[in-house]
């Protein structure tokens, strides 16, 4: 009964070679967001989608992009990743915004980039 | 822009309660939360708390909100070997958007 489903869960990619990362929910959630987590650090919210509607952070570097073809599915693909894009990423779904909206977490992609 | 901070790591003896600790810079956080980190898998929220309270209980866990001092604390009652994992708090300002705010997390070891 997996909610928020992350494949792969470990991807392995060559620097420069641009790499799709998938989610998806079986929550019928509104809202969909990609956080980044590094190596003991915080994770880092990156993007996040209502409905269709896309919303930057303001520090994410353009070399990430998404795609939310529908309710249940969101893309995170990295252009050209270099060394410093590998880490953790932690996909989620409320189903509104806000804080009383819990988010549920997918249990990530590690990203390698050699 | 906010600031979250937490000790890296916290170790305890089974059937102690354990507390972790984390302190904030934004005044105006609205929601507070703790999350849970099992090894290989998701974040799990444990509790949250909104800013207009200065506890929480919930079974084994108890939450302690200082607003004046923008501390928070989670409490852990009879910590089991089971409990061992990272723990997040994070911190949402409503005014601001939608970004959940994460501190680095503390690792919480409980030997038997």
């Amino acid at each position: 009964d997996a909610m928020v489903i992350q494949n792969p869960r470990y991807q392995v990619t060559q620097f420069g070679k641009p790499v799709t990362l998938s989610c998806s929910q079986t929550l019928n959630h509104n809202v969909m967001y990609w956080y980044q987590q590094k190596s003991s650090q915080a994770p880092k919210l990156l993007f996040h989608y209502y409905d269709k509607d896309f919303n930057n952070e303001a520090d994410t570097p353009d070399n990430f992009q998404s795609r939310r073809p529908n309710t249940s599915f969101c893309f995170l693909d990295i252009r050209s990743p270099g060394l410093g894009d590998a880490a953790m990423y932690l996909c989620a779904t409320s189903r509104d915004t806000g804080g009383g909206y819990e988010q549920y977490f997918g249990p990530g992609t590690r990203l390698t980039v050699t | 822009g906010e600031d979250v901070e937490q000790s890296l790591f916290l170790s305890v003896r089974e059937g102690d309660s354990s507390v972790i600790n984390c302190t904030y810079t934004d005044s105006s956080s609205t929601y507070l939360y703790w999350y849970k980190q099992e090894p290989g898998a998701g974040l799990q929220l444990l509790t949250y708390i909104f800013s207009n309270m200065d506890m929480k209980q919930d079974q084994r866990l108890t939450v302690l909100l200082n607003k004046k001092d923008k501390h928070l604390s989670l409490r852990i009652a009879d910590t089991q070997t089971g409990d061992s994992a990272i723990y997040f708090c994070a911190v949402l300002n409503n005014q601001a958007g939608t970004a959940l705010i994460f501190g680095k997390g503390t690792t919480l070891s409980v030997s038997s």
